[in-house]
This record gives structure tokens, C-alpha cells and sequence, in this order.
């Protein structure tokens, strides 16, 4: 169970144009959805956490109109990186919690992650 | 100050020997704690949590966590070389009413054949 599904794997796109990550929970509905960037060699950096028919709330530094988070229902929340730049080359990963699982003591689960990588 | 201390390694043991990772947290009001395995070029899995002090085991893994010190540890018992990988501490900790994971940068580990 717990099974969270990202799409695409990796994508390689052109410096300026947009690119729409997908992370859905497949076992079960998510009311809470993380989304984490990591550089090589560091750790996992959270950007932003939604919420199922509500705002994404943004991390100090991540520029929401920049990385639009869209939570439609509470099975898909994808992730839109903006006029890409090289410097937006991440390793971008989507994590869920389920509904009923609002308490701090549950685990995430992650999806596979997307491999951004902007020439 | 970071809020999750990990050292980076590479901590390096030989294969059938105890692997253990350490971990030290700065929020007192931190109540969950994770320890997520990652393999490079993947996402975290996840290993293990702990939330009262003192010891929990699951097959060779072990965690310990004292909320005194703030300190949380995984231990891995027969460690073989397919354990070897990047070893991620989280902390979940409630602020202003939201909840937030906070991952340390994690210790890579190799366990020599």
C-alpha cells in the first residue's frame, strides 16, 4: 500500500519554457502533498506543501509563481516549473500523506522522483 | 544552527558488521522521527520511525531515540553490501499549528565486501 506515482521519470527541456510534474497517490487519497527538490549531494529541501482544494503553502525562498502548485483532488498534485532556467536542475520529488493522516507521526511516501534537467 | 545534524561519511564497514548512523535534531518539540534510505538517483524509501524513547527493532535494523539529548541513531545489524547507500534522517515537528518533515542531509554508507 502507500504507493505515490511521479511522472515524468526525466524530462530535458529548453531554457524558458514550462514543465508540468505529476505525483499521484494510487492506493489511497492524499489530503497533504510535499514537494521536495534536492541537488546533488545535499539533502532534501522542501519547497512547498499543499493541500487538497486549497493554496499551496511555499517555503521561504521559492517563488510561487515561479513553481505552481495545483491539488485538485485528492489523488493528483502537479507541480509547473515555470520559464525553466539551468539553474531550476533538480531532482524534484512529490510525497503524500493519507486522508485521515493529518497527525505529524505518519511516514511519507515518496514517488520516484523527476530528473529536471534545463539546457 | 541546522535543524537536523547528520555527519556526511562515508561511514565505511565491512560486510556482517554493525552500521551505525547518528542523527541530533534542534527542535525539543519534535515528536517523529524517520529514517529513509537512498539509493543515488532515486527517491528516499522509507526504513523505519520512532516516536518514544529508547529502542525499536524491525529485522536487522534497529533505532534508538533519546528526546533528552535530541539525539535519534539507526543501527544495522549483518550489514551487507546492498545496504550501501545514502541514509536520511527526518524529524517531524509541528509549527503554528502545520507540520513540517525536515530531512537531514544525510550519511552515505558502504558496506565493503
Amino acid at each position: 500500500g502507500a504507493v505515490v506515482s511521479q511522472h515524468p521519470s526525466r524530462v530535458i527541456c529548453k531554457s524558458g519554457t514550462s514543465v508540468k510534474i505529476e505525483c499521484r497517490s494510487l492506493d489511497f487519497q492524499a489530503t497533504t502533498m510535499f514537494w521536495y527538490r534536492q541537488f546533488p549531494k545535499q539533502s532534501l529541501m522542501l519547497m512547498a506543501t499543499s493541500n487538497e482544494g486549497s493554496k499551496a503553502t511555499y517555503e521561504q525562498g521559492v517563488e510561487k509563481d515561479k513553481f505552481l502548485i495545483n491539488h485538485a483532488s485528492l489523488t493528483l498534485s502537479t507541480l509547473t516549473v515555470t520559464s525553466a532556467h539551468p539553474e531550476d536542475s533538480s531532482f524534484y520529488i512529490c510525497s503524500a500523506l493519507g486522508t485521515g493522516r493529518t497527525s505529524y507521526n505518519s511516514p511519507l511516501h515518496f514517488g520516484n522522483g523527476t530528473r529536471l534537467t534545463v539546457t | 544552527q541546522k535543524e537536523v545534524e547528520q555527519n556526511s561519511g562515508p561511514l565505511s564497514v565491512p560486510e556482517g558488521a554493525i552500521a551505525s548512523l547518528n542523527c541530533t535534531y534542534s527542535d525539543r518539540g519534535s515528536q517523529s522521527f524517520f529514517w529513509y534510505r537512498q539509493y543515488s538517483g532515486k527517491s528516499p524509501e522509507l526504513i523505519m520511525f520512532i516516536y518514544s524513547n529508547g529502542d525499536k527493532e524491525d529485522g536487522r535494523f534497529t533505532a534508538q531515540l533519546n528526546k533528552a539529548s535530541q539525539y535519534v541513531s539507526l543501527l544495522i545489524r549483518d550489514s551487507q553490501p546492498s545496504d550501501s547507500a545514502t541514509y536520511l534522517c527526518a524529524v517531524s515537528t509541528a509549527t503554528s499549528g502545520t507540520y513540517k518533515y525536515i530531512f537531514g542531509t544525510g550519511t552515505r554508507l558502504k558496506v565493503l565486501a
